[in-house]
């Protein structure tokens, strides 16, 4: 089945700088790569995703890039601010009719620190 | 728009028992999926329901097992329960599978 590795598994940057995660997958069939934010004690949320016909997707300061060729994506944060302190997973999944589940990296907890 | 729920949100049972938990998708998704959650294992995929139809299935026991109803709320049920079942069960809910599935609160799951 789908394996999806992240990396780093912690992450401590200064309040402003910016945060890259990166993920790899080994399915070359996986065609939909969202990314989740979890604070401590809360569900996770979704927070931006990119579908396999598309090489760059941005929403303000956060922007997610593919390479199906090396088969990884990576998450990138701008300027960050300490509320975006939390654990955030990646996830890899076949999306087809015949119904989809998503695999998830084992996450990257992300400190800034003012 | 009211979000996906889950009950209970806390439960703690014994070793051998069983155990079913609920969830309630945003109304008008269809397609449920259930994932656990542990500090060892990550996000682990269960399993996914469509139309009252499971889907897919992730590599759990088949002690682990669910169902959907008609109006697209899902229950899952453990049995047997183990130590190791100790979790935090999280459903999520999308339109029909393959799009933004947004997950609920979870249920934490304590096996003594």
């Amino acid at each position: 089945g789908e394996n999806v590795e992240q990396h780093p598994s912690t992450l401590s940057v200064q309040e402003g700088d910016s945060a890259v995660i990166k993920c790899t997958y080994s399915d070359s069939a996986s065609n939909y790569f969202p990314w989740y934010k979890q604070e401590l004690g809360k569900r996770p949320q979704l927070i931006i995703d990119i579908r396999s016909n598309v090489g760059e997707k941005k929403d303000q300061r956060i922007a997610v890039t593919l390479n199906k060729t090396a088969k990884h994506f990576s998450l990138h944060i701008t300027e960050t601010q300490p509320e975006d302190s939390a654990v955030y997973f990646c996830a890899a999944s076949i999306g087809s009719n015949s119904g989809y589940a998503l695999n998830f990296g084992k996450g990257t907890s992300l400190l800034v620190t003012p | 728009k009211a979000g996906v729920t889950q009950t209970p949100r806390y439960l703690i049972k014994t070793r051998g028992q069983q155990v079913t938990l609920s969830c309630s998708p945003i109304s008008g998704h269809r397609s449920v999926s259930w994932y656990q959650q542990t500090p060892g294992q990550g996000l682990q995929f269960l399993f996914e329901y469509f139309s009252e139809t499971q889907r897919n299935k992730g590599n759990f026991p088949g002690r682990f097992s669910g169902r959907q109803f008609s109006n697209s709320r899902s229950e899952m049920n453990v049995s047997t329960l183990e130590l190791g079942d100790s979790a935090l069960y999280l459903c999520a809910s999308s339109l029909a599978g393959g799009t933004e599935q947004y997950f609920g609160p979870g249920t934490r799951l304590t096996v003594t």
